[in-house]
């Protein structure tokens, strides 16, 4: 499998409790996303990282949300202090470069984070 | 703000037929379209794309028109499959920047 991972794929916490998604991205992709998706609405831009460069951090909601990317590989997503509104499919996308030019962006399967 | 919208949650068709997907846009910066297709507990794939240079691209059964006048581009599917069945979001991006930005999506269903 030479895809986009992502884990857990499913995530119920209650809350006020702090969160980890994990991105596994394609093997040599420099460009990492995250996005989410609420009911009902589209895939909402989080935050990009692009080789050693500063990630692009404007898309993300609150100072709750923060994102790493160790090694230029591997991602993590953290939410802290939950709330009901962060529920949504939570989708990582990695590609050889910037999604502007005519690299495509291949997703994983999603995180789907439940806030009870 | 909803830069991007297709305003059609969903949409059926017979299989033989013509499916048309439409997409809205009012950033008038964007210059490159995608199509991405989904299926449940996947994600989203991509299907096919369009620079505002062009008003057509076509792949296979796939065709996208841009109407950049009406900031509007439709993806046209024909014959229309039962494995077409899917949701489709519509995708839109400039050059100078990172994000990308999604509709909402249009869940095709395709009858046999």
């Amino acid at each position: 499998g030479a895809g986009v991972s992502q884990s857990p794929s499913n995530k119920v916490t209650e809350k006020g409790k702090d969160v980890e998604l994990r991105c596994d991205p394609i093997s040599g992709h420099t460009a990492l996303y995250w996005y989410r998706q609420s009911l009902g609405q589209g895939l909402e831009f989080l935050i990009y990282f692009q080789g050693n460069s500063a990630p692009d951090k404007s898309g993300l909601p609150s100072d709750r949300f923060s994102a790493e990317r160790t090694g230029g590989s591997v991602s993590t997503l953290t939410i802290q202090r939950t709330q009901q509104e962060d529920s949504a499919v939570y989708l990582c996308a990695s590609s050889l470069a910037r999604a502007g030019g005519t690299d495509t962006q291949y997703f994983g399967p999603g995180t789907r984070l439940t806030v009870l | 703000d909803q830069q991007v919208k297709q305003n059609s949650p969903s949409l059926s068709v017979q299989e033989g037929r013509i499916s048309i997907l439409n997409c809205d846009y009012t950033n008038s910066m964007f210059d490159y379209f995608l199509w991405y297709k989904k299926y449940p507990a996947e994600g989203p794939t991509f299907l096919i794309s369009i620079s505002s240079i062009k008003d057509k691209n076509e792949d296979g059964r796939f065709t996208v028109f841009l109407n950049k006048s009406a900031k509007h581009l439709s993806l046209h599917i024909v014959p229309s499959q039962p494995g077409d069945s899917a949701v489709y979001f519509c995708a839109a991006t400039d050059y100078n920047n990172n994000d990308m930005r999604f509709g909402a999506g249009t869940r095709l269903t395709v009858k046999p």
